[in-house]
């Protein structure tokens, strides 16, 4: 069974001020993405990764920052948080190469204030 | 670029009776179609998935066809269950050389089964 783990499962932050979303996987894929989940938006893509090293914007990255030290460790990074990113963020994994699924993490629901 | 079109955003049933969830999808590539479900305060997980045009997939009691004429992979069920209720995306697989493998989802229906 895959396994994506996220932490923190559940963060108060205050506007402006810096917050990092931690997402682990054990699976040994190269692929590694961020989504946002919100009502009336569904999943959307914020950032994604093919390898340790790399990082790539995806649809929404704006006020988003990513890392990807290892081949098991993705973040995601709010330099100055705002209340619009207010949202429940998912880690997700999978392999590299073309319509493959992707392993969702447990999810950490953000509230800036 | 790529879009995913889901029409209800709320299906409301009883149990035992059948459902179909519609999604409609836009691309310039081969279409590779996921259906995910996620039950209430957890990670959403793969139903089923499809790029064969015209074939049936089952899984779970579920199933959709891929219909690349009219651009379509409904899901449907003969007879839900209250396990059943949760939100279903419909996602469009995009290739994208660099990456490999990006998803693009629809909105959500969010599915309530009742006694």
């Amino acid at each position: 069974e895959a396994a994506v783990t996220q932490s923190p499962r559940n963060k108060v932050a205050v506007t402006g001020g810096k917050v990092t979303l931690s997402c682990n996987q054990t699976n040994n894929h190269n692929n590694m993405y961020w989504y946002r989940q919100d009502t009336g938006h569904g999943l959307r893509l914020i950032h994604y990764s093919y390898g340790a090293g790399s990082t790539e914007k995806g649809d929404i990255p704006d006020g988003y920052k990513a890392s990807r030290p290892s081949q098991e460790n993705f973040s995601l990074i709010l330099e100055l948080a705002t209340p619009s990113q207010t949202s429940v963020y998912f880690c997700a994994s999978g392999e590299l190469g073309g319509r493959v699924e992707q392993y969702f993490g447990p999810g950490t629901r953000l509230t800036v204030l | 670029g790529d879009s995913v079109t889901q029409t209800e955003g709320l299906v409301t049933l009883t149990k035992g009776l059948p459902v179909m969830l519609n999604c409609t999808y836009q691309t310039t590539y081969s279409p590779f179609l996921f259906w995910y479900v996620q039950h209430l305060n957890e990670a959403p997980k793969l139903l089923l998935k499809s790029s064969t045009d015209n074939k049936r997939t089952e899984h779970q009691g579920f199933y959709a066809t891929l219909h690349k004429s009219s651009s379509s992979f409904h899901l449907q069920k003969s007879s839900v269950q209250l396990s059943d209720s949760a939100l279903y995306f419909c996602a469009l697989s995009e290739w994208d050389n660099s990456a490999g493998n990006k998803l693009t989802f629809g909105i959500g229906t969010r599915v309530l089964v009742r006694p």
